[in-house]
């Protein structure tokens, strides 16, 4: 449970703000992922990085904006968010793209 | 299109009885197969994970799952459920395209009444 923390755990914010999620995980891995998990719909994938390089994923917003300074930490940049972007983000992490994910907490986004 | 479908939103079991949870996928190749559970306010924990071979897999607390090809399915099962396995469950197969991409169910909520 603690291999992948993520910061803070639940957060409010208005439209005009700027705010960052953290995401840390302590496994080892080289792969990080950001997903979405909105009520009633699938997780959706919105980045990955792999040895630090950035893998685009052209379906998200640019309001969105995320961060990999080395492999153990990964951040979404938020600004000028809508009320639809309210969900739980979560972070998660493999040893390879092509390993099994291991998912942090989450952080609970509401955007008033 | 590559996809996963739980058909049940919520399953509603006694504890002491058998529980399964249904998954049905539609992916090109050979599925890569998962199953994860979500806690309330929690993360996703991995369950277990399909890949080749035995077609009975093996995972945590307990739960253990059955690939069935001809059906296309990889349901859920535990033969004596627990009132802490109530919590939300995902099924997900690894995208053929994407090594790096799950596509996951809409999930399917486990009660276990006492």
């Amino acid at each position: 449970e603690t291999g992948v923390t993520q910061t803070p755990r639940h957060l409010v914010m208005g439209m005009t703000n700027k705010k960052s999620l953290k995401c840390e995980q302590h496994l080892g891995h080289n792969a990080m992922y950001w997903y979405k998990q909105s009520a009633k719909k699938p997780l959706e994938l919105m980045f990955v990085y792999s040895l630090e390089e950035r893998v685009e994923n052209n379906s998200v917003p640019s309001r969105f904006s995320p961060e990999c300074p080395n492999s153990s930490h990964l951040f979404l940049h938020l600004h000028t968010l809508q009320p639809e972007d309210s969900a739980l983000y979560l972070c998660a992490s493999s040893q390879g793209r092509a390993e099994t994910q291991y998912f942090g907490p989450g952080t609970r986004l509401l955007v008033l | 299109a590559q996809s996963v479908a739980q058909p049940e939103d919520q399953v509603n079991v006694a504890e002491g009885n058998p529980l399964t949870v249904k998954c049905t996928y539609s992916v090109s190749g050979n599925p890569y197969l998962f199953w994860y559970v979500q806690y309330p306010n929690r993360g996703l924990q991995f369950l277990l994970k399909y890949i080749t071979g035995d077609n009975l897999v093996k995972g945590s607390y307990g739960f253990e799952a059955e690939f069935n090809k001809s059906q296309t399915s990889f349901h859920l099962k535990k033969p004596s459920a627990l009132v802490s396995d109530s919590a939300l469950y995902f099924c997900a197969v690894r995208d053929p395209r994407r090594t790096d991409k799950l596509i996951f169910g809409t999930g399917t909520r486990l009660q276990v009444f006492p």
